[in-house]
């Protein structure tokens, strides 16, 4: 069936240092979608991300869609220790509603 | 409430028994999806509810999985005769979206932590 994938896995950074993980699908996604969960808590949603080489930003945070609209990427700038968690992404595709997620990336940072 | 409510957030069943685990979404959300979760991994797609129309119960895992939505707000998923790969984290969410094929921004509930002994 269709996939996200999701690298990396895990990611060990100290603390002031840049982060990034990536989804990439071989369907043409309709949109992206990131969530943050904490460890032992639920996803939050960060962004939604619809257009193709769509941009956006949220503090430290840079999220963009790939111009074919297959892969996406979330950066993080100078990372904190409230950034730690796993990082999802998750998709539709096609016309179908139900959302494909990422395995997530595990961000801990040292501080 | 504010937020998606789930209870119980944790529940020991002993294999074979019936679970039975509610999702009380935020108010005014159409669609309600249901999730599982297991340790390190990300969430599993269940099923899917607009209004209390169940859309799409293509990830169910088993016949054992049951959910509904009788009066398109509560919702219940229930598993019979619980196994030991059931335990998991099950997830609900709702959004506002409707129509169409965008989720919308999901809002989670903080999970049913179910353990089968």
């Amino acid at each position: 069936g269709q996939q996200v994938m999701q690298i990396p896995q895990y990611q060990h950074v100290q603390e002031g240092e840049d982060f990034t993980t990536y989804c990439n699908s071989s369907t043409t996604l309709s949109n992206i979608q990131w969530y943050k969960q904490r460890p032992g808590g639920h996803p939050v949603f960060l962004i939604q991300l619809v257009k193709s080489g769509e941009v956006k930003k949220q503090k430290r945070l840079t999220f963009q869609f790939g111009e074919a609209k297959k892969n996406s990427s979330l950066h993080i700038t100078a990372t904190q220790t409230t950034d730690v968690g796993t990082y999802f992404c998750a998709a539709n595709a096609g016309n179908n509603r139900k959302l494909i997620w990422g395995l997530g990336t595990s961000l801990a940072v040292n501080p | 409430g504010a937020g998606v409510s789930q209870s119980p957030r944790y529940k020991v069943a002993k294999r074979g028994q019936d679970v039975a685990l509610r999702c009380d979404p935020i108010s005014g959300h159409v669609s309600l999806f249901w999730y599982q979760q297991a340790l390190g991994q990300g969430p599993e797609f269940l099923t899917y509810f607009q209004n209390e129309a169940q859309l799409d119960k293509s990830g169910l895992p088993s016949d054992r999985f049951f959910a509904e939505r009788p009066e398109g707000s509560v919702s219940t998923l229930k598993i019979q005769r619980t196994q030991q790969e059931d335990s998991a984290v099950y997830l609900c969410a709702s959004s506002l979206a409707m129509g169409g094929s965008f989720t919308g921004e999901l809002f989670f509930g903080e999970g049913s932590r179910l353990t089968v002994l």
